[in-house]
């Protein structure tokens, strides 16, 4: 089973400012297979990316995501009033699915 | 519009079993292009996978729960349901049903707005 760690656990940064949430796995995952998710309180996750690099529908350009084999990073490049969330990374593989355990992205 | 709904029991005593059904509207679950899953979050805590399905019926589980879950689809009335034999109060938590698309983006896509099952007596 793969297990994917997020750093770091909080991040605190002002609007306006960047970004950079590390996923890490414990053995190579297929690009294809790694997704970023959004989480804000009450409400389910969104979909933010897919195939470690693609933005999902609706998804503005500001959130990129990058990477391979077994580190994964996903950029906010300018944080705006509504991305302060938590967000998850997830991969699929051998017909088994993992997330990690997130990263809150708070308000400083 | 993809709409899923999950239904079910919202407190459900310990020992006893959980089961919820996900209702899937504005798109067919027979189609061979998805998967479907649930995954689960306890108060306060990170996402955890619980099991997928395709329309055909084979199921995968999460290893940690696999003596627990039972995971079936419903063609019929476009549903798939979930049952979690012998809770505690460690499955307390918010089920999410999701679409898992299998090719192209590989991902949740789409997912219900989640329910609430507590275990307590």
């Amino acid at each position: 089973e793969i297990v994917l760690t997020q750093s770091p656990g909080t991040l605190s940064l002002s609007p306006g400012e960047r970004a950079t949430l590390s996923c890490r796995a414990s053995q190579s995952v297929s690009s294809s297979y790694l997704a970023w998710y959004q989480q804000k309180p009450g409400q389910a996750p969104r979909l933010l990316i897919y195939g470690a690099s693609s933005r999902a529908t609706g998804i503005p350009d500001r959130f990129g995501g990058s990477g391979s084999g077994t580190d994964f990073t996903l950029t906010i490049s300018r944080l705006e009033p509504e991305d302060f969330a938590v967000y998850y990374c997830q991969q699929y593989g051998t017909s088994l699915w993992t997330f990690g355990q997130g990263t809150k992205v708070e308000i400083k | 519009q993809l709409q899923l709904q999950e239904s079910g029991p919202g407190l459900v005593k310990p020992s006893e079993t959980l089961s919820l059904t996900c209702t899937v509207s504005g798109a067919s679950i027979s189609s061979s292009s998805y998967y479907w899953g649930w995954i689960r979050q306890p108060p306060g805590r990170g996402l955890e996978w619980i099991g997928s399905i395709y329309y055909s019926g084979s199921t995968y589980y999460n290893p940690s729960l696999k003596s627990r879950v039972t995971i079936s689809v419903d063609t019929s009335n476009n549903q798939f349901s979930l049952t979690l034999s012998s809770v505690t109060a460690a499955d307390t938590a918010v089920y999410y049903c999701a679409r898992f698309r299998r090719s192209g983006s590989y991902s949740f896509d789409y997912w219900g707005q989640g329910t609430l099952v507590t275990v307590s007596s």
